[in-house]
């Protein structure tokens, strides 16, 4: 499984575009990157994925590096509810499928 | 969107009794599902790979005579924690993905948090 890096925290104020990077320069060709939150006490929650472009729906955006090796998951307008753990996790399509979870960066929002 | 329910949300047993969680995919197959194990300010820690009729996957260090894991049907995977003990108190979480689904990711339960005394 790739490893990744994530900051351990962050803050950002409300109403305030919030850009959550992680590292994952091991990752292979086929590998899906996959984020998630877990709000507290709460089992996570589906963010976004992508392959290589990048993606946007409801709830973020992603931005992938041209080389892979990093992306940036971008919450257009952070609000009090996205405060909340988020982790990338890369997964290889056709393999075991797995979702190992890293440490994650906690995202705290300030009113 | 894919649901995931997980039954019960919290559960208190004795010292030596079994417990038993329920993790339904509800408006899926789900041929694989994934139990998640989480201490307090910990992150998920991946148990076991439930698969649809056959045997468990168990990661490396979890006990699978203690963490029985049964994946009668395509809709329902159980995780029974026997002989609990103190230490077993934790965050549990089971999660399944959607196949037919290709634009969404894993999706979890809610939870249970069971707390042996």
């Amino acid at each position: 499984d790739a490893k990744t890096t994530q900051p351990n925290s962050m803050e950002s104020n409300e109403e305030e575009p919030v850009h959550l990077p992680c590292n994952h320069s091991t990752i292979s060709g086929t590998d899906y990157i996959h984020w998630y939150r877990q709000l507290p006490s709460q089992g996570p929650e589906y963010v976004i994925h992508g392959l290589t472009s990048n993606v946007n729906n409801r709830m973020a955006s992603l931005a992938i590096a041209e080389d892979r090796k990093s992306s940036t998951l971008i919450l257009h307008r952070a609000t009090l509810r996205d405060a909340a753990v988020y982790y990338c996790i890369p997964i290889t399509q056709g393999g075991s499928e797995k979702l190992v979870f890293g440490k994650g960066t906690k995202l705290t929002v300030n009113p | 969107g894919a649901v995931v329910s997980q039954h019960p949300s919290w559960v208190i047993c004795k010292s030596g009794t079994s417990v038993k969680i329920e993790c339904r995919s509800l408006d899926f197959q789900a041929t694989t599902m994934f139990w998640y194990r989480q201490f307090p300010k910990q992150s998920l820690m991946l148990m076991a790979t439930s698969n649809e009729g056959s045997k468990a996957t168990y990661e490396q260090g979890v006990e699978k005579d203690k963490f029985l894991i049964n994946h009668a049907s395509l809709t329902l995977s159980t995780l029974t924690v026997t002989s609990a003990h103190p230490e077993d108190s934790s965050f549990y979480i089971c999660s399944a993905r959607d196949w037919q689904a290709f634009n969404y990711g894993y999706t979890f339960g809610s939870g249970t948090r069971l707390t042996v005394v």
